[in-house]
Order: structure tokens, then C-alpha cells, then sequence
């Protein structure tokens, strides 16, 4: 699975659109992005996730560049239940015996302000 | 609420303890898994189950035994912990081994 890459922290003001970018420049052509985000104390929560096309779902809008080396995931109006750590996957879909892990890497750490 | 529940939420034992965690998922899915989480660390897969058969041991130690009955539960048999092993412990499930997985809230486990 390639390796990604994403901003330690970052800060958003409530009601705003919240953007959380994700380099993956080593993902190959079979590979998904993947975001899960996981509030304090929780599991991890399923987001989104696409290959090549933009996306969006009742929770976030997924936006990946043409060269597919980057995206950036929006969270339109954020909220303050919206801070947490937010993880940017690269994941290949291949039916074979085993699974295909989910490699979770350090994240961002979203905090939504008042 | 994502469907898959775990119990004891929080558990503290002794290095010479037994003890177990148990996973249930409502959503139908066929595969489950466990992952352990340590304080500043990535999430590490520790297992994986499809149809209840293991198909993943990502080098645990046998300290750790996964148990998986049917489709919708499984557990993680604990015995002779070492301290190190404190985390919380995650379950997940997915519809397959493909499908993105639904996470339980996590047992927080202290061992003394």
C-alpha cells in the first residue's frame, strides 16, 4: 500500500469548510483513498473513500487531483463534533485470501474552534 | 452507534490474569477483526477473521488468542499480559474482506 502523507494538526473555525489534504504520490492505479477519522476515546468512523472521481457522501466530499498524487478531503460546515483525528488511507482492492489492510499512519488532528 | 459493540469497555488485570474480550457486530457482515491501539502509535492490525476463519496474524504473540464462534462475534482470550500490552483494543467488521470496516468503541485494557 503506498505511503501517505498528511499535516500533523490544523485548525478550522466552526461553520466553516474544513480542508484536510493527503499526499499519497506513490499510489498505483488499483489503489483507493480511503478517510476514517477517529474522535477521542472512539474507534475509528468510516468516511469516504474513491479511486479516481470526486466524491461525496451525507458526511464529506472527497476531491483527488488527476495525477491521483494528492486529494483533500472537505468537511463543507464543520462543526465542533467534528474534532478529531482524520486518517488518509491508500488501499488496494484485490479479491485474493487475505485481507487488504487498512494502514493507519499518525493522521491529522482536526480541531474545530468556537 | 455503528453496529459493532465491545465488552468490558474498560478492563484492568494483573500479569497473571485471564480474561476476554468480546466483539459483536448486528450488520451482517462476514468479516471481523482486531487491531490494538497504544498511546502515540498508529493503529496496528492484530487479526482477521472472513467466515470465521483466521485469514490474517499479523505476528502477535500467542499471549493473545482470537476466537471467532460464528460470523458475528469474536473474542480476544488475554493470559499472562505484560504491562506494554496496555492499550485500547479495537474490533471492526466489514462485509468482506474488500468492504470498509465499521469499528466498535474499543475496550481500554490496563495491565498492572
Amino acid at each position: 500500500d503506498a505511503k501517505t502523507t498528511q499535516p500533523p494538526s490544523m485548525d478550522c473555525a466552526e461553520g466553516r469548510a474544513a480542508n484536510l489534504p493527503c499526499n499519497h504520490s506513490t499510489i498505483s492505479g488499483n489503489e483507493y483513498v480511503y478517510w476514517y477519522r477517529q474522535i477521542h476515546s472512539q474507534g475509528p468512523q468510516y468516511i469516504i473513500h474513491g479511486l479516481k472521481n470526486n466524491e461525496t457522501n451525507e458526511m464529506a466530499s472527497l476531491i483527488i487531483t488527476e495525477d491521483r498524487k494528492s486529494s483533500t478531503l472537505i468537511l463543507p460546515h464543520a462543526t465542533l463534533r467534528d474534532t478529531a483525528v482524520y486518517y488518509c488511507i491508500a488501499r488496494r482492492l484485490v479479491s485474493i485470501q487475505g485481507a487488504q489492510k487498512l494502514v493507519f499512519g499518525q493522521g491529522t488532528r482536526l480541531t474545530i474552534n468556537p | 452507534e455503528t453496529g459493532v459493540t465491545q465488552t468490558p469497555r474498560h478492563l484492568v488485570m494483573g500479569m497473571t490474569n485471564k480474561k476476554s474480550l468480546k466483539c459483536e457486530q448486528h450488520l451482517g457482515h462476514n468479516a471481523m477483526y482486531w487491531y490494538k491501539q497504544s498511546a502515540k502509535k498508529p493503529l496496528e492490525l492484530m487479526f482477521v477473521y472472513s467466515l470465521e476463519e483466521r485469514v490474517e496474524n499479523n505476528s502477535v504473540p500467542s499471549r493473545f488468542s482470537p476466537e471467532c464462534p460464528n460470523s458475528s462475534h469474536l473474542f480476544l482470550h488475554l493470559h499472562t499480559l505484560q504491562p506494554e500490552d496496555s492499550a485500547l483494543y479495537l474490533c471492526a467488521s466489514s462485509q468482506d474482506l474488500e468492504g470498509e470496516q465499521y469499528f466498535g468503541p474499543g475496550t481500554r485494557l490496563t495491565v498492572t
